[in-house]
């Protein structure tokens, strides 16, 4: 089983900075990454696919880059309604995993 | 617009039996592989099973192997998710999810 990691496990950003988030599994992915965001009471939405491409809902303060086992979501300027936790998973194979999130929250 | 609704979500006592439904709209559900995700405080996100669009390939998480299964009905646009021999530590929220779709979520609790 692949072992997805993410770093920090808090952010404290203030609004209008940028955001960097980390994940990284525990062998080769390709581009096989998804990036979820969960705000509280919600369901996650998919982010980001194919570790690079955005999804629809989503403006271009969001991207993602990354292959192999290093991959990064970054955020370039924080809005109020960035203020979530943002979560890795890989979809290489079978059993596809998440990681353990980034609470992105207020500085 | 996608819409994912899970409900059959509840109180069960261990060793009882659930069973989840999915019902989905806006989207062609009888092409889409489904997932059913669970989410609980200890043990965060965990995609515990999965299905092709026609029914024939399924995957599960070892944690539910044997236990849950999961079937579909194209015909009614709906994803099933039986669980039988429930554990505490199935209790969750269970979500259903498209390939970029997620479901609002059911709580069950075993207790």
């Amino acid at each position: 089983e692949i072992v997805m990691t993410q770093s920090p496990a808090t952010l404290s950003v203030s609004p209008g900075e940028r955001a960097t988030l980390s994940c990284r599994a525990s062998q080769s992915i390709g581009s096989d990454l998804a990036w979820l965001q969960q705000k509280p009471g919600q369901a996650p939405r998919l982010l980001i696919y194919g570790a690079s491409t955005r999804a629809t809902d989503f403006p271009a303060r969001f991207s993602g880059s990354g292959s192999g086992t290093d991959f990064t979501l970054t955020i370039s300027s924080l809005q109020s309604e960035d203020f979530a936790v943002y979560y890795c998973q890989h979809y290489k194979n079978w059993p596809f995993t998440f990681g353990p999130g980034t609470k992105v929250d207020i500085k | 617009e996608v819409q994912l609704v899970e409900s059959g979500g509840g109180l069960v006592q261990p060793g009882g039996s659930l069973r989840l439904s999915c019902a989905t709209s806006g989207f062609t559900f009888s092409d889409s592989w489904m997932h059913w995700v669970r989410q609980s405080p200890g043990r965060g996100l965990v995609l515990i099973s999965r299905m092709n669009s026609d029914g024939s390939s399924t995957y599960y998480a070892d944690s539910v192997k044997g236990r849950f299964t999961v079937s579909r009905d194209n015909a009614e646009n709906t994803l099933y998710l039986q669980m039988d021999s429930l554990r505490v530590e199935d209790t969750a929220v269970y979500y259903c999810a498209s390939n970029s779709v997620w479901g609002q979520g059911t709580m069950v609790t075993v207790s």
